[in-house]
């Protein structure tokens, strides 16, 4: 079955910028989608279809896709950005959602 | 706007099956799908099924087959999670969610579930 990797744990400051991978065989080739999930809160999308934001999503946030590696790009990290951050693909051989295990984002 | 809210917290017993809801308000609900995913304390997201409210087509993750159902009501706009036989592994919250295509793209505020003796 298809496996989505993602590191455990990411620290930056604020103002710097944060990059999660999110990693997967030939990823390049599927829509990536990362859902934010700040503490004790349900998740919110923040980029879909590789690239792209939701209304209201920071211009701060975006994301790319290629080969076996998608990316969430954070740039002028607040501590607001605080959270875990999931990537999530569609497996059409399966016709089942996917999650990475989830990125925590430390602003320190 | 998009609305999705969940029925409340509850507290169920080994073996018994508990029934979470999940009310849409803020767009047509026939013309959308919905997922349900939860989460274990201190986990990540994991998918369990989903369904469409017009077909009733439903989908679900293996190791939810055969324990889990889902359905609908769209004269409510409600979506609705059964899971029975519940173990003290079910206890996390549940979280429905709107389906745009193949990814969800609003959340409901989620539903802790606590399996306890």
């Amino acid at each position: 079955s298809y496996v989505l990797t993602q590191p455990p744990s990411l620290s930056v400051a604020p103002g710097q910028t944060a990059t999660i991978f999110c990693q997967g065989s030939n990823i390049g080739g599927k829509s990536v989608h990362w859902h934010q999930q700040r503490p004790g809160q349900a998740p919110v999308l923040v980029i879909f279809n590789d690239r792209d934001r939701p209304s209201g999503i920071p211009e701060r946030f975006s994301g790319s896709n290629s080969g076996n590696t998608a990316t969430l790009t954070i740039s002028r990290v607040e501590v607001g950005d605080e959270a875990d951050y999931f990537c999530q693909v569609w497996d059409f051989t399966t016709d089942h959602l996917l999650f990475g295990g989830g990125t925590k984002l430390t602003v320190l | 706007q998009v609305h999705l809210l969940q029925s409340g917290a509850v507290v169920m017993y080994p073996g018994a099956s508990v029934e979470v809801s999940c009310k849409a308000s803020g767009y047509h609900f026939s013309g959308f799908s919905v997922h349900w995913v939860r989460q274990a304390p201190g986990q990540g997201l994991e998918w369990m099924g989903w369904i469409n409210p017009v077909s009733g087509v439903t989908k679900f993750a293996q190791k939810f087959q055969g324990r889990v159902a889902v359905s609908t009501d769209t004269s409510i706009n409600t979506a609705y999670l059964h899971v029975n036989g519940l173990t003290s592994d079910d206890t996390a919250v549940y979280y429905c969610a709107r389906d745009r295509n193949n990814f969800p793209d609003y959340w409901g505020q989620g539903t802790l579930v606590t399996v306890s003796a």
